[in-house]
């Protein structure tokens, strides 16, 4: 089983719709996040959380909520889902002491 | 400005040959570089990660490390199709809390 697990893995929802992407990790680690994807484009930050009570902002939160349930899940929500928020979207962990970051497997979302 | 930037591509190298990717980061503080590869559609995978000046030497891979100069490169020896791939250049402590911000990426193409 992957260490930090995304579901769905892929996702088409309509325009307005509200939808919810989960991250669940067996890793142990305080630290996750939630990225987004572009092609042909590099991993841009929408929301982070460094433990259960501490959940911050990224570069592209707009549009994006979240909630931390556990240590172990971190769920990203797209209250009215619109087309420019298709894309690959990743969940990733880190600890605080190695900052690299393992990813999950992503979740191809598409907005019709 | 970009905080991390890299050459979009596409990076074209012959089979055999050596490839070289490079990473420039905006941050005199940050300690942790990381180099991921990513296959399209596929989360990123860590191949290599550098924390002090100098080479640091993995199989084919070699990162490279000039904080003076604020950058970061990989060198692949003997490249090989199953190399082509986007790599993503990593680096830790730009922005709050020891997070990593990613640069867009290199994609590499080994031409057989």
């Amino acid at each position: 089983d992957a260490d930090v697990t995304q579901t769905p893995r892929n996702r088409i929802t309509k325009t307005g719709k509200r939808i919810m992407l989960e991250c669940s990790q067996t890793k142990g680690h305080d630290r996750m996040y939630w990225y987004r994807q572009d092609p042909g484009l590099g991993l841009r930050l929408i929301y982070y959380s460094f433990d259960v009570k501490d959940i911050n902002k990224g570069e592209i939160s707009d549009g994006y909520s979240v909630s931390r349930q556990a240590q172990a899940k971190f769920s990203l929500s797209l209250e009215s889902a619109i087309p420019n928020q298709t894309a690959l979207y990743f969940c990733a962990t880190s600890d605080l002491e190695n900052t690299e970051a393992f990813f999950g497997q992503g979740t191809r979302l598409t907005v019709v | 400005q970009k905080e991390v930037e890299q050459n979009s591509g596409p990076l074209s190298v012959p089979e055999g040959a050596i490839a070289s990717l490079n990473c420039t980061y905006s941050d005199r503080v940050s300690q942790s570089f990381f180099w991921y590869r990513q296959y399209s559609g596929k989360s990123p995978e860590l191949i290599m990660s550098i924390y002090s000046n100098g080479d640091k030497e993995d199989g084919r891979f070699t990162a490279q490390l000039n904080k003076a100069s604020q950058y970061v490169s990989l060198l692949i020896r003997d490249s090989q199709p199953s190399d082509s791939a986007t790599y993503l250049c990593a680096v830790n402590g730009i922005g709050a809390g020891n997070m990593l911000t990613f640069g867009g990426g290199t994609r590499l193409m080994v031409k057989p």
